[in-house]
């Protein structure tokens, strides 16, 4: 069993540069989303979709963009890297509302010099 | 806003000790509680959830029961285990059923020495 699946899984950027982390899951979930955990802040929800082509903002936007064309991906776009999104990036996804169990990928570890 | 207050950490534990981890929350409504793991090097998974006053959730010889009067979800083991070595999360689901966004404590590292 797949289940979420995030590539790849450590990344060294420099500022500017752009890229694309992936995330893939095989259990037909209709909801997706991105968090970004940073040491001492939790986890924060930066995007996240309740179906293909339906994505919405959470708390930490700003710098990211997503886009959701089939029900099994759910890339997260940096357009142009900075320092302050140096962090661990998790990808969930679940049946139905936050009140329901989410599953968790291993994670994407960003570095932006 | 909603927001999840947890105990800071770290915290070390002999083996066999008696766990507690104090969680305690702010929210509009009526939220569904969590707790979440995330082992070394590996995503977070769910450990217990509640989702209404006075519920226990429990697994994994882990309990928390969801305490409206003192908005305190508070994370317990009789028994530590070195496997239980991990980062905990509390976190509430906001805004009632509907949500899609859980919010989530910093996190208490949990260290369980032989």
């Amino acid at each position: 069993n797949a289940g979420v699946t995030q590539t790849p899984k450590f990344q060294v950027l420099k500022t500017g540069q752009s890229m694309t982390l992936q995330c893939a899951q095989d259990m037909n979930h209709e909801y997706m989303s991105w968090y970004r955990q940073d040491p001492g802040m939790g986890l924060r929800l930066i995007h996240y979709s309740v179906g293909a082509g339906i994505t919405d903002q959470g708390e930490v936007p700003n710098g990211y963009n997503v886009s959701r064309s089939t029900t099994e991906d759910f890339p997260l776009r940096l357009l142009s890297a900075a320092p302050s999104q140096t962090s661990v990036y998790f990808c969930a996804s679940s049946y139905g509302p936050a009140k329901e169990k989410l599953f968790f990928g291993s994670g994407t570890q960003l570095s932006v010099l | 806003g909603d927001s999840v207050t947890q105990m800071e950490g770290p915290v070390t534990l002999s083996e066999e000790a008696f766990l507690t981890i104090n969680c305690t929350y702010t929210a509009t409504g009526y939220p569904s509680l969590f707790w979440y793991v995330q082992y070394p090097g590996e995503g977070l998974q769910l450990l217990l959830k509640a989702t209404k006053a006075d519920d226990k959730g429990s697994n994994k010889g882990f309990e928390a029961t969801y305490r409206k009067e003192t908005t305190s979800f508070h994370l317990e083991k009789g028994s530590v285990q070195v496997s239980d070595s991990a980062v905990y999360f509390c976190a509430l689901n906001t805004l009632g059923a509907g949500s899609y966004q859980l919010t989530f404590g910093k996190g208490t590292k949990l260290s369980v020495i032989p």
